[in-house]
């Protein structure tokens, strides 16, 4: 069946580093993929998506794009922010069986100042 | 506008309650769901309503019993729930729940629930 695979955290970085937090996928069709962020104490925002190969989400600074050769959907920002701090899921729309999101583990970020 | 309101934000219960979770939005989706998360864990989801029909059911116990009374609105009852289902519920909504390119789930702020 369909999987996602998200690197463990915590992550720390310092402000204005680069962030990459990592997501892998496997799927036997060809799924739509998301990325949420959750603040403290907060539900999920739709960060960004892309729902086919080759293209790139983006919102806030923060780039994600669709790799089919190496299933891939990497998060990245080029200067991360003290309020970037949260915790990072992966989702992909399963493309067998019934349709719903198969979530990463998530990756929290602490940026500190 | 891309909103799901949830009420109440937190709720405190004891073993022999009855309480309800509710969940609003209006963007007129056809697809609305509840997810129950535990402390640093991806959101698990427990039930979908298409078209206000139950769709799946994720072998939830009969303690959670959910309710679609319109297209925007979201019920879910509970009863004689147990500590270990202490956890934030979030109801999220998508345009409907069929396979389809970016068939985007939009998640609302979630219930903090305590069962004492």
């Amino acid at each position: 069946g369909d999987s996602v695979t998200q690197m463990e955290g915590p992550v720390t970085l310092s402000e204005e580093a680069f962030l990459t937090i990592n997501c892998t996928y496997t799927a036997t069709g060809y799924p739509s993929l998301f990325w949420y962020v959750q603040y403290p104490g907060e539900g999920l925002q739709l960060l960004l998506k892309a729902t086919k190969a080759d293209d790139k989400g983006s919102n806030k600074g923060f780039e994600a794009t669709y790799r089919k050769e190496t299933t891939s959907f990497h998060l990245e920002k080029g200067s991360v922010q003290v309020s970037d701090s949260a915790v990072y899921f992966c989702a992909l729309g399963a493309t067998s069986g019934t349709y719903k999101y198969i979530f990463g583990t998530g990756t929290r970020l602490k940026v500190l100042a | 506008d891309t909103e799901v309101t949830q009420t109440p934000k937190h709720l405190v219960m004891g073993m022999t309650n009855k309480k309800s979770l509710k969940c609003e939005q209006h963007m007129g989706h056809r697809a609305m769901y509840w997810y129950k998360q535990k402390a640093k864990k991806p959101p698990e989801l427990m039930f979908v309503y298409s078209y206000e029909k139950l769709s799946i059911n994720e072998s939830v116990p009969s303690r959670f019993s959910p309710e679609c009374p319109n297209s925007s609105l979201l019920n879910l009852h509970l009863h004689a729930l147990q500590p270990e289902d202490s956890a934030l519920y979030l109801c999220a909504s998508s345009q409907d729940s069929g396979r389809g390119l970016g068939k985007t789930q939009y998640f609302g702020p979630g219930t903090r629930l305590l069962v004492l």
